[in-house]
């Protein structure tokens, strides 16, 4: 299976400070990334749609402005916890779309804001 | 929006046992994927299966687009099977995978 590579796999960082997820796909080119949040004993949720080169599409009530996302290449998806709260705490995993079907996931990073 | 829903939520087995994951949804996909995610989080394709039987070893998963459903066989289950099974679907022309609730398997030993 391809391989997806999510950085860090766990963060805690101050309330009010801004912390980067990076997403990468190893050997494939990802022209679509996903980004889900997951809270404890639930399924995924879906956040956003990132296509390379152009503006992410957000989820009905989704911040954009708080969770930026950029995906600057074909390879690379960040997502950008802005002026993180405490209630951002969770887990949040991407995936890259390997052609137009299947779809890989990252390992999760875990983010604690405290 | 499309429904998916996945049965049952809660399963416990005897190692060695087998079991049967099922997954329905509301309307036509073009995508199903099933996943097992581990107990440290990583979701781990299992398969992608719109259509069709395929089998990996002990797993192996059945999909009946005409009825909307799909199913996932684990045979010889072992404690390493632990964890959440989810499955999966797109069924727009945007790619996006709706997913199931779903399913927490626990193997004892």
């Amino acid at each position: 299976g391809a391989v997806v590579s999510q950085h860090p796999s766990r963060v805690i960082c101050k309330s009010g400070t801004s912390v980067k997820i990076e997403c990468r796909s190893l050997d494939f080119q990802a022209t679509t990334m996903f980004w889900y949040r997951q809270f404890p004993k639930q399924s995924l949720m879906l956040m956003a749609t990132s296509n390379e080169g152009s503006k992410a599409t957000y989820e009905q009530g989704v911040e954009k402005d708080k969770f930026l996302i950029n995906h600057a290449s074909l390879t690379l998806s960040t997502l950008t916890v802005t002026s993180a709260h405490p209630e951002d705490s969770s887990f949040y995993i991407c995936s890259g779309l390997r052609g137009f079907s299947e779809a890989f996931f990252g390992q999760g990073t875990r983010l604690t804001v405290v | 929006g499309i429904q998916v829903e996945q049965s049952p939520p809660d399963l416990i087995l005897q190692e060695g046992a087998n079991s049967t994951l099922r997954c329905n949804f509301s309307d036509s996909v073009n995508n199903l994927q099933w996943f097992h995610q581990n107990p440290w989080g990583q979701l781990i394709n299992l398969f992608y299966i719109p259509s069709g039987t395929k089998q990996n070893g002990r797993l192996s998963a059945t999909t009946v687009a005409t009825e909307r459903y799909s199913l996932l066989y684990i045979s010889s289950s072992q404690t390493t099977d632990s964890g959440v099974y989810f499955c999966a679907v797109e069924s727009g022309a945007n790619s996006k995978l709706t997913f199931g609730k779903g399913i927490t398997l626990s193997v004892r030993p």
